[in-house]
């Protein structure tokens, strides 16, 4: 099977800047996506195609790619980011579609 | 505004049957593949299944091949997962996703851009 992996959890005060990333070895040759799920509700695209943002994502939100990692940037991070980020993508075959485990960020 | 309304989870033992529902309303159902992802209690996401716009191609995850059936009723708006053989891992918030594309295809890239509020299926004795 394959896995991307995430770090846990990643804490930053308001206004800083929070990196969340996500590895996998399909990930030069595959998209990356992301997904923000706050406490009780259903998961929200804020990611597409590696870098690409859905209308109403605001602006400070930003994903790259570089070789095996996909990075979420939240660029003065605000107390209402606060949340579980998920990164999905495939294989390189596309036979398997995961998600990453899940970074909860903290902003406080 | 697109929105999905997911039904018919509960609570069913283990090697019973179940079948969730997702109503559709918002955009041309046919148009769209559909899917499942799944949530175990506390846990990540974890993707089930997807079916393309016109039913034909269904593609599943390796936990749930040969037990879980996703189709859909074009006439109706409304996908569905028929859950068999059902075991206590099974246990998870079940939601309905709309995925931007007609044709899913194994060798390219696609995603879930609007998603339901979800269905809890409990698997116990």
């Amino acid at each position: 099977s394959y896995e991307l992996t995430q770090s846990p959890s990643v804490s930053v005060s308001p206004g800083q800047t929070a990196r969340i990333t996500c590895s996998g070895d399909a990930l030069p040759k595959k998209y990356t996506y992301w997904y923000q799920q706050k406490s009780g509700q259903a998961p929200v695209l804020v990611i597409y195609e590696d870098s690409k943002r859905p209308s109403g994502i605001p602006e400070r939100l930003s994903g790259s790619t570089s070789g095996t990692m996909a990075t979420l940037t939240i660029s003065g991070a605000q107390v209402e980011d606060e949340a579980d980020y998920y990164c999905y993508s495939s294989d390189s075959s596309g036979n398997h579609r995961v998600f990453g485990g899940g970074t909860k960020l903290t902003v406080l | 505004e697109v929105q999905l309304l997911e039904s018919g989870g509960g609570l069913v033992q283990p090697g019973g049957s179940l079948r969730v529902s997702c109503a559709a309303s918002g955009f041309t159902f046919s148009n769209y593949a559909m899917s499942w992802v799944r949530q175990a209690p506390g846990k990540g996401l974890e993707w089930v299944s997807v079916i393309g716009g016109s039913g034909t191609d269904t593609y599943y995850a390796d936990s749930v091949k040969g037990r879980f059936t996703i189709s859909r009723d074009n006439s109706k708006n409304t996908l569905y997962l028929q859950m068999n053989s059902l075991r206590g891992e099974d246990t998870a918030l079940y939601y309905c996703a709309k995925v931007p594309v007609a044709v899913v295809q194994l060798e390219r890239s696609w995603y879930f851009d609007v998603w339901g509020r979800g269905t809890l299926v409990t698997v116990s004795s």
